[in-house]
This record gives C-alpha cells, sequence and structure tokens, in this order.
C-alpha cells in the first residue's frame, strides 16, 4: 500500500506570491491533516480534513487554508507569501479519529 | 491546553550504549501518546504508540517506551543503540481527535 504523497517536493518562491501544496493520503484514509515544521517553532498543526469538511484549525493567519476534495485528496495553500513561511510542511493522514497519523515526506518550501 | 516537553534538545551516546529519551505532557485524560522519528530531509516515521492497556509497548527497530501515569511521561528506551538510529525524535500527544501536539525534538548523535 502507497504512503502519503506528497507534491512538489522541493520549491521556491519569492515573497508575495502563492504557494499551492498537494497531498494524497494512503488509500482508505479519510483524515487529512497539515503540519509546518520550522527549526525555531518546531511542529506546528495548520488544520485537519475530514470528508470534505475542516475539522480542526491551529494558530495560523487567514494566508494558510485548505481543502479536501471527494477522493480524500488535499490541497494547502498559502497566499501572499512572507519569509517566515519557510519552512517543511508535512501532510499526515490517518484511518479514522484517534488513530495513528502517517505522514509523508513534506514539501519544502523556500520563500526569497 | 496539551503540551509535550522533550527536556532534552540534544543527546550523544556511544553505539552499544543505551538509550532514553524523555517526554512529558500535559493533558487532562488519558492521551493518546506516539514516538516518531525523522531523518535528514524526510518526513516522521512512526515507532511505537500507547492508547491503552499494557504500559509498556514495544516498536519498531528495538525501541520500546513506558507510560507512567503518575509522572505524565511517556519515555523511549532502546538497549543498545546503533549507528543507524541517529536522527531527531519526536514525542507526541494526541486527544482522541486527529490533532496532534508535538515536542519539539531531541536530536541524537551516535558515537562510532
Amino acid at each position: 500500500k502507497a504512503g502519503v504523497t506528497q507534491t512538489p517536493r522541493y520549491l521556491i518562491k519569492t515573497r508575495g506570491q502563492q504557494v499551492t501544496l498537494s497531498c494524497s493520503p494512503i488509500s482508505g484514509h479519510r483524515s487529512v491533516s497539515w503540519y509546518q515544521q520550522t527549526p525555531g517553532q518546531g511542529l506546528q498543526f495548520l488544520f485537519e480534513y475530514f470528508s470534505e469538511t475542516q475539522r480542526n484549525k491551529g494558530n495560523f493567519p487567514g494566508r494558510f487554508s485548505g481543502r479536501q476534495f471527494s477522493n480524500s485528496r488535499s490541497e494547502m495553500n498559502v497566499s501572499t507569501l512572507e519569509l517566515g513561511d519557510s519552512a517543511l510542511y508535512l501532510c499526515a493522514s490517518s484511518f479514522k479519529d484517534g488513530n495513528t497519523i502517517y505522514f509523508g515526506e513534506g514539501s519544502w518550501l523556500t520563500v526569497v | 491546553a496539551q503540551s509535550v516537553t522533550q527536556p532534552d534538545i540534544h543527546i550523544t551516546v556511544s553505539e552499544g550504549a543505551s538509550l532514553e529519551l524523555r517526554c512529558n505532557y500535559s493533558y487532562g485524560a488519558t492521551p493518546y501518546l506516539f514516538w516518531y522519528v525523522q531523518s535528514p530531509g524526510q518526513g516522521l516515521q512512526l515507532l511505537l504508540k500507547y492508547f491503552s492497556g499494557d504500559t509498556l509497548v514495544q516498536g519498531i527497530k528495538g525501541f520500546e517506551a513506558e507510560f507512567k501515569r503518575s509522572q505524565s511521561s511517556f519515555n523511549l528506551r532502546k538497549p543498545s543503540v546503533h549507528w543507524s538510529d541517529a536522527a531527531e525524535y519526536f514525542c507526541a500527544v494526541g486527544e482522541g481527535g486527529n490533532q496532534f501536539y508535538f515536542g519539539t525534538g531531541t536530536s541524537l548523535t551516535v558515537i562510532p
């Protein structure tokens, strides 16, 4: 069974641009969550989607948004990029509530 | 609010020596507890998890962890460290949904 797949793996953007990251969960998993990882802040929860509905949201500005499609694939979008948005963005999927979450390898975003 | 503390930012051990990584959590009820490992440039791989039952849990790669409710701890142990264990280790707590709280991580260096 394939794991969580994230695309693109690496990207460089300029301040003020926007970016869209994609995540394909493990087959059969309906919950997808996103995390931002930075050296200074560690792993921080962005949001979680289940059956196309956002159920939880972390403490991030409205520039960070996401969505989930009917096939459970998810995208997250960051608008008006700032230098501080440079980070590893990790997607994780889970079969059901309270169960283990499995991570993808992440998308490395560099904002210049 | 839930929180996870990993008091040791960096640990260095000799190959073949035993290892214990500390994790303390703050949570009102019995949490779901996890240890993940992250190699450079990679996503997070699940080592082990505790949901309920036996407080000593076995994981992959020879790791084990013990849940101690009285100490709000979930320390990770390995009897004999291998050079390939060098990585970043994260303790996490879940509350039944799919929003997880992570510690800041412990970086492990293994000396030959």
